[in-house]
């Protein structure tokens, strides 16, 4: 398995709070993504990082934010959480731009807004 | 604007009983087309990268396959264990580079092999 760890698991929080999901890498790669997978949506990118600061918006990106300090590290945050943001979410990762660019992605987070 | 469609939505094997998973997609430029197998609970899992049309790929009962506007999963035989969901996604040359080429995924097929 890719050396990809997310933190927490599971979490249940009350609309308007803060929340901040961790994704940890071990395999030094340059790009890593948030997605969100609901039913009938599939998995749809919300934030992704191709460096140390460098950041820019998906294509769900309302209402998120994200930061990525070190290599290894890429946080999201939910400013004020909504029930709409109720869902399981997934960091990917990816090494650099050639022939093999696949996505290996961590086990996921499930989010609960109540 | 990418668009991937996977069809069936669900589908319902019985062991041994082969069959095929479709993907069509619509890409200003193919630049990749990927598999992932998803288990419940679990994130997605790698199975293969297409890059042009005519290209095959094959591990144990699954074969994918890549023409210009779809791809096929075929699975032979299958067994119980091969029961998941699988994920078709596409990477668009003209998207923006510093993404890397962030994936487009369908809604993905739910595949149940029963005994």
């Amino acid at each position: 398995d890719a050396g990809i760890t997310q933190s927490p698991r599971h979490k249940v929080t009350e609309t308007g709070t803060p929340v901040t999901l961790r994704c940890h890498q071990t395999e030094n790669h340059r790009y890593m993504y948030w997605y969100r997978q609901d039913p009938g949506h599939g998995l749809r990118l919300i934030h992704y990082s191709y460096g140390v600061k460098d950041t820019d918006k998906g294509e769900v990106s309302d209402g998120y934010s994200v930061s990525r300090s070190k290599t290894e590290d890429f946080l999201l945050t939910l400013e004020s959480a909504t029930s709409s943001q109720t869902s399981v979410y997934f960091c990917a990762i990816s090494g650099y731009l050639g022939q093999n660019t696949e996505a290996f992605f961590g086990q996921g987070t499930r989010l609960t807004v109540v | 604007e990418d668009q991937v469609t996977q069809s069936p939505e669900a589908l319902r094997l019985q062991e041994g009983e082969s069959s095929s998973l479709n993907c069509s997609y619509t890409v200003s430029g193919l630049r990749g087309l990927f598999w992932y197998r998803q288990d419940p609970g679990k994130g997605p899992e790698f199975l293969f990268t297409l890059y042009s049309a005519g290209e095959e790929k094959e591990k144990e009962r699954l074969k994918a396959t890549l023409t210009k506007k779809e791809s096929f999963l075929h699975i032979t035989a299958p067994k119980p264990e091969d029961s998941a969901t699988y994920l078709c996604a596409v990477q668009d040359t003209f998207s923006n580079s510093n993404s890397g080429y962030a994936l487009n995924f369908g809604k993905g097929t739910s595949l149940l092999v029963t005994p």
